[in-house]
């Protein structure tokens, strides 16, 4: 599969660790929030999504965490797996259109 | 259900030829917005469709076109081809709501042009 940046910044974590990945945000205004996971050779996968109106939501071993203060978004996965390696983007949403903006992604491995 | 499907999944064109890629929405499905990935890049916003009309475009040349027809289904055209539109084109899909209600937007795989 064909990368999809060649100078990521890499999170490095070990197997059964939680992962944290942080995205800062461009706008204030920006009001709808996804993560997307990436694998090697396909599209991005929606993992969870948050809303301005919450500073946190939980999905399935992923909880997102909004912070407006300082327009900043993370991402936390529980017990990492190897199957969690992949590159992770935060993408903004901006008054209610389809027109996201996307973050330059975290690759992220896990180590065995 | 059924995901996003691109077609084709991979193509080589040369430079001042044409191109068109066809995207298939989630059934339901009425807003499909168009992405252009590349290393240097990133994922960068093209265009977004719904009910037949262009509402959102980003920030890219003329030769960048869209159209969505009546069954949802979208194609994006690319006039006079240049080496620097090699990338991965990545179309997603939303269960579009009323105004100011964004909803999850979910991605095909992708068609990887290469141009020559």
């Amino acid at each position: 599969g064909e990368s999809v940046g060649l100078h990521l910044p890499t999170l490095s974590v070990q197997e059964g660790d939680n992962s944290i990945i942080n995205c800062a945000y461009s706008n204030s205004a920006s009001d709808y929030f996804i993560w997307y996971k990436q694998e090697s050779g396909k599209g991005p996968q929606f993992i969870i999504d948050i809303r301005s109106n919450m500073d946190k939501r939980q999905g399935q071993r992923v909880t997102v965490l909004l912070n407006k203060t300082v327009k900043h978004l993370s991402l936390q996965i529980a017990a990492t797996q190897p199957g969690d390696s992949a590159v992770y983007f935060c993408a903004e949403n901006i008054g209610g259109t389809y027109k996201y903006i996307f973050g330059t992604g975290t690759r992220l491995k896990v180590l065995a | 259900k059924a995901g996003v499907t691109q077609t084709p999944r991979y193509l080589i064109k040369t430079r001042g030829q044409q191109v068109t890629l066809s995207c298939s929405p989630i059934s339901g499905h009425r807003s499909v917005s168009w992405y252009q990935q590349t290393p240097g890049q990133g994922l960068q916003f093209l265009f977004e469709y719904f009910s037949e009309t262009q509402r959102n475009k980003g920030n890219f040349p003329g030769r960048f076109s869209g159209r969505q027809f009546s069954n949802s289904r979208s194609e994006m055209n690319v006039s006079t081809l240049e080496l620097g539109d090699s990338a991965l084109y990545l179309c997603a899909s939303a269960l579009a709501g009323g105004p100011q209600v964004v909803n999850e937007q979910f991605f095909g795989p992708g068609t990887r042009l290469t141009v020559l």
